[in-house]
């Protein structure tokens, strides 16, 4: 069965430190990936996308996600968060050449001075 | 150009009535789809749309339905509502020219008493 996996449900970090968010897919293929950001009460924001070629991927927000095939993993990075970073990510996958996301369960980043 | 817009962005209803949640998609784009989010989890996929014709069904009763106009704006209906439908309605739309790119409304919250 497909499946999307952020072991992380919540990570609590200081400003200025370095973050990562792991998440791990079970797929058939290779599918599409992607991390999204969610703050309170509003909808999703596209941080980055990975279809192919270069397997280190650079988003918006100084957010970075590597591709790893051999490990079914695709985690969200950045070197340094600011406070403005605090709010609820999401992975999602989906299958080539189809709309249709299947996200995991996401990972809450607390910031804290 | 004017992001995925949606209205209402709060609605309350009662048990077993009807409720209609609408979607403009980014100007240009086909591909309109819907996704529940229930508090504390991950975005699951309702329905997705492409050019008026359904594309895809996520694992959902039959209580909920939706449709493409011509204009490629997008309704989302549920009837009989339960309170387990109590949630925050995503609609997302996509085109072709930005590959497999999933643009993410701010979501209708539907709360159900």
């Amino acid at each position: 069965a497909q499946s999307v996996t952020q072991p992380d449900i919540h990570i609590t970090v200081s400003e200025g430190a370095s973050l990562e968010l792991r998440c791990n897919y079970s797929y058939g293929a290779t599918p599409y990936l992607f991390w999204y950001v969610q703050s309170p009460g509003q909808g999703l924001q596209l941080l980055l996308k990975y279809f192919s070629g270069d397997t280190l991927v650079q988003g918006i927000k100084g957010f970075e996600a590597e591709f790893k095939r051999s490990q079914s993993s695709f985690n969200l990075r950045k070197p340094s968060v600011h406070w403005s970073d605090a709010a609820e990510y999401f992975c999602a996958v989906a299958p080539r050449g189809d709309y249709k996301l299947s996200f995991g369960a996401g990972t809450t980043v607390t910031v804290r001075a | 150009d004017a992001g995925v817009t949606q209205s209402p962005t709060h609605l309350i209803k009662t048990r077993g009535q009807q409720v209609t949640l609408r979607c403009s998609p980014i100007s240009g784009h086909k591909s309109v789809s819907w996704y529940q989010q229930v508090l504390g989890q991950g975005p699951q996929f309702i329905f997705q749309y492409y050019e008026k014709e359904e594309r895809g069904r996520g694992n959902f009763p039959d209580r909920f339905s939706a449709r493409q106009f011509p204009n490629y704006s997008s309704e989302l209906n549920v009837n009989a509502l339960l309170l387990g439908d109590s949630a925050l309605y995503l609609c997302a739309s996509s085109h072709e020219s930005s590959g497999n790119t999933i643009y993410f409304g701010e979501g209708s919250w539907l709360t159900v008493v």
